[in-house]
């Protein structure tokens, strides 16, 4: 059974800088691609990051480029975002996701979310 | 502004079929597959169509996918009360080289 817990959402300032973790169990995590997939208060679905170990690739949305990095830890099956110079847009739901095919973008196991507001 | 365009409202009876659309271009659907979520009020979204009209283990029948052209449809036929939720399309782009969700419907079982 896919489990994806997201840790590390907070209250935070604008401009400062905060670190989302996520344990992943119950499939081969060195086997999969992952992501982060945002969705700000009463909106839509956004991507934000993504990393595939067999592609050798990391994606990032054009609104965090520069300012996020996705990290992994295949020993402790865990994913990370650090994100920096934060600000009001980034106020979201931040859910922790596997994508079984990352060609065709095929999301198929969600977190349950992490909540990130930023507000001075 | 998505490059993929949902009706932001759809609904129906218990009972009834409908369809929700997904329009796009032929950078995205045109060229890629589509993929179907479903999130329920205060959950996290779940895959219920990938690859256009595949459903994952678990999904009932009564939904299904399919693809035309630069357009997706999600069908759900037989709707119940607990199909209320926002519905969101998904695919690559190939001009932006990236992901995107459509912006969502949201549908109301009368």
């Amino acid at each position: 059974q896919v489990r994806l817990v997201e840790s590390g959402g907070a209250l935070v300032k604008p401009g400062e800088s905060l670190r989302l973790s996520c344990a992943a169990s119950g499939f081969t995590f060195s086997n999969y691609h992952m992501a982060w997939i945002r969705q700000a208060p009463g909106k839509g679905l956004e991507w934000v990051s993504y990393v595939s170990l067999s592609y050798n690739t990391v994606y990032y949305a054009d609104s965090v480029k520069d300012r996020f990095t996705i990290s992994w830890d295949n020993a402790k099956t865990s994913l990370h975002l650090q994100m920096t110079r934060l600000t009001g847009e980034d106020t979201a739901v931040y859910y922790c996701a596997t994508v079984m095919d990352v060609v065709a973008t095929v999301v198929d196991w969600w977190g349950q979310g992490t909540l990130v507001a930023v507000s001075s | 502004q998505s490059v993929l365009t949902q009706p932001p409202s759809a609904s129906g009876t218990p009972g009834q079929r409908v369809t929700i659309s997904c329009s796009g271009s032929t950078s995205n659907i045109g060229s890629s597959a589509v993929n179907w979520y479903q999130q329920l009020p205060g959950s996290a979204p779940k895959l219920l169509i990938y690859r256009s009209s595949q459903r994952p283990s678990g999904v009932p029948d009564r939904f299904s996918g399919s693809k035309s052209g630069t357009s997706a449809s999600l069908a759900i036929s037989g709707l119940q009360s607990e199909d209320e939720a926002d519905y969101y399309c998904g695919a690559r782009d190939d001009s932006l080289n990236a992901p995107v969700f459509g912006g969502g419907t949201k549908l109301t079982v009368l």
